[in-house]
């Protein structure tokens, strides 16, 4: 089946660094990459969607020059957490589906925990 | 707005043991139903859907109905195995994919 590849899994950083996640897809072409945010004991929380070669779409709330997302090819989206500060701390995860897909056929990263000192 | 409430966990059952999380939902129009599965150390993987009132999705002996009237897509397994401990999450696909908080279930031998 196909599969969503996540990087790294786990990272610290001290705060007012910024800190790069990988999304990659490995046997598909991800037209749409969305990224999520969950805290613990809470439901995956929509962030962005990503469109290769387009600008993202961010929901509201969501500060768009902190969580800055990439999405230039089609098969690797990235998210980078700007000047990271420890109420940034979360588990992050993609997903990502090919053109005209319906959410049956979306794919999922394994997540990245993040850790802001 | 779109919403799902799942069941709190954790769950922690015997094998063999009856398997019941219960999901609900609120939502505009009909939306298809999901309940996805993260074994550890995993993405989020599809587990069954249902896209109608009144479908029932099975999958690995998981079973979950579409009510309507109820508006409800609760989970459940006959008889639970020590491989089923993951976390699921119950989700919604309406103008967007919403989801649960997860439902972390631990089956002992």
């Amino acid at each position: 089946g196909a599969v969503v590849s996540q990087h790294p899994s786990w990272v610290i950083c001290k705060s007012g660094t910024s800190v790069k996640i990988e999304c990659r897809s490995l046997d598909f072409q991800a037209t749409t990459m969305f990224w999520y945010r969950q805290f613990p004991k809470q439901s995956l929380m929509l962030m962005a969607t990503s469109n290769e070669g387009s600008k993202a779409t961010y929901e509201q709330g969501v500060e768009k020059d902190k969580f800055l997302i990439n999405h230039a090819s089609l098969t690797l989206s990235t998210l980078t957490v700007t000047s990271a500060h420890p109420e940034d701390s979360s588990f992050y995860i993609c997903s990502a589906r090919e053109s005209g897909e319906t959410n049956e056929k979306l794919f999922f990263g394994s997540g990245t925990q993040l850790s802001v000192l | 707005g779109d919403s799902v409430t799942q069941m709190e966990g954790p769950v922690t059952l015997s094998e063999e043991a009856f398997l019941t999380i219960n999901c609900t939902y609120t939502a505009t129009g009909y939306p298809s139903l999901f309940w996805y599965v993260q074994y550890p150390g995993e993405g989020l993987q599809l587990l069954l859907k249902a896209t109608k009132a009144d479908d029932k999705g099975s999958n690995k002996g998981f079973e979950a109905t579409y009510r309507k009237e109820t508006t409800s897509f609760h989970l459940e397994k006959g008889s639970v195995q020590v491989s089923d401990s993951a976390v699921y999450f119950c989700a919604l696909s309406g103008s967007r994919l919403t989801f649960g908080e997860g439902t972390q279930l631990t089956v002992n031998p």
